[in-house]
């Protein structure tokens, strides 16, 4: 019953792989969020899609791209990973855009360590 | 630029005790301001949220307190048990295209000593 899951929860890779993580959510929301939280805990979004339509693009580098195949799924595709990317990678959604304020639910992360 | 300025970054309170967590922002045009909590491990979670038509908002051992002109708000908690120990986010987002999403704070890491 799990409302925002995401695969894998750990992620251990070499510089230069491509990677992906997996998002889903059973909420029935249309909005969905990637985060990026660092060593020292910052929290700071990357990505917001609404009905599947980019809806929040920070500045991020194009090595990340996110997929969004339907309403209940957004995947995160990483190129040519660098060790600067090591973070915790958050998924989360909610029901409205976020101006409409409304309460965001957070997955359990993916850790990513890149080598 | 840091939008939401939050302190202290870590609390460390005996069991019972209250903590207190402060946040500031700049930009007048934010509207909400909601309150995560971050077990170890675990993704952040909403714990409380105002909005600045009031100055307090209670649920049970947890208060916001929001000074509008200081533009500050603040997360106390009461009667403080080991079980608060996480880290505590503040946020804040207005309706609008640029400022429709949160903002975080840096976190404070609370530790309840028993």
């Amino acid at each position: 019953d799990t409302a925002v899951s995401q695969t894998p929860k750990y992620l251990v890779t070499q510089m230069g792989n491509d990677k992906s993580i997996k998002c889903e959510q059973n909420l029935g929301h249309d909005t969905m969020y990637w985060y990026k939280q660092d060593s020292k805990k910052f929290l700071k979004i990357m990505f917001s899609y609404n009905n599947k339509e980019l809806i929040i693009n920070e500045t991020v580098p194009n090595r990340f791209s996110p997929k969004s195949p339907d309403k209940a799924h957004l995947n995160l595709h990483i190129n040519s990973l660098e060790l600067g990317d090591s973070a915790v990678y958050f998924c989360a959604s909610s029901q409205e855009p976020p101006e409409y304020q409304e309460t965001q639910y957070f997955g359990p992360g993916t850790r990513l360590l890149v080598l | 630029q840091q939008q939401v300025k939050q302190s202290p970054q870590s609390l460390i309170v005996q069991k019972g005790g209250i903590s207190i967590i402060n946040c500031a922002y700049e930009n007048t045009a934010f509207d909400y301001f909601p309150w995560y909590q971050q077990f170890p491990g675990k993704g952040p979670a909403l714990l409380i949220a105002i909005r600045p038509d009031v100055s307090e908002k209670k649920e049970g051992r947890f208060t916001i307190s929001f000074n509008k002109s200081a533009k500050q708000f603040s997360l106390h908690i009461m009667d403080s048990q080991p079980g608060d120990s996480a880290t505590y986010f503040c946020a804040a987002s207005g309706v609008s295209s640029t400022l429709g999403r949160l903002y975080f704070g840096r976190g404070t890491q609370l530790t309840v000593w028993p």
